[in-house]
């Protein structure tokens, strides 16, 4: 089955700096790569996500990247802001969805 | 509606008891997803259904778990004889794409076994 890895495990930035997020998988068969943020005690939201048939997708201060030769993806956020802190996911797969361990998010004002 | 919900929000159930959580699909999807996260943040998937059929339950653990999606009632996921183990959160996520596409969670129900 499908195996996600993610790093770091925990990230603080000051307000106002980027914040990547990297995560590996390693099934050449997964095709779809959503990226969801948790709050504290709410369920998964997603943000974004990526299908194996693109290389990178934007939403305003959210982007995403796939490397489907490397399996690796990442999550950039620029100018972050105190509402961004929270618990970070990537997930892959196919027809199913593996998660990774999750980032905690710490953005320092 | 337009967000999955889960009820009850918490279940406290002792060892060896029955316990039973709901969930609603987004109106109008037709996959219907459970996971389990447990204390470390890890999410592992149970079953997902295709409307009112399994599509996928390679997850459930066979002897306690069991789950269904019935026409016009909420989904379920019933644990047999829980235990201390089974204590977590568990999501249920909808989406009106195949393929595991565009999945939406609900809030959550927290499970705490004693």
């Amino acid at each position: 089955g499908e195996n996600v890895e993610q790093h770091p495990s925990t990230l603080s930035v000051q307000e106002g700096d980027s914040a990547v997020i990297k995560c590996t998988y390693s099934d050449s068969a997964s095709n779809y790569f959503p990226w969801y943020k948790q709050e504290l005690g709410k369920g998964p939201q997603l943000i974004i996500d990526i299908r194996s048939n693109v290389g990178e997708k934007k939403d305003q201060r959210i982007a995403v990247t796939l490397n489907k030769t490397a399996k690796h993806f990442s999550l950039h956020i620029t100018e972050t802001q105190p509402e961004d802190s929270a618990v970070y996911f990537c997930a892959g797969g196919y027809q199913k969805v593996t998660f990774g361990i999750g980032t905690k998010l710490q953005v320092i004002p | 509606g337009e967000e999955v919900a889960q009820t009850p929000k918490h279940l406290v159930r002792g060892e060896g008891q029955k316990a039973k959580l709901y969930c609603a699909p987004i109106k109008g999807h037709s996959y219907v997803f459970w996971y389990q996260q447990v204390l470390k943040n890890e999410f592992k998937f149970l079953i997902s259904f295709q409307n009112e059929n399994v599509f996928d339950e390679t997850g459930m653990p066979k002897e306690r778990f069991s789950a269904k999606c019935l026409p016009n009632s909420p989904c379920s996921l019933e644990i047999q004889a829980t235990k201390l183990e089974d204590s977590a959160v568990y999501f249920c996520a909808s989406s009106h794409l195949a393929d595991g596409y565009e999945q939406y969670f609900g809030p959550g129900t927290r499970l705490t076994v004693t």
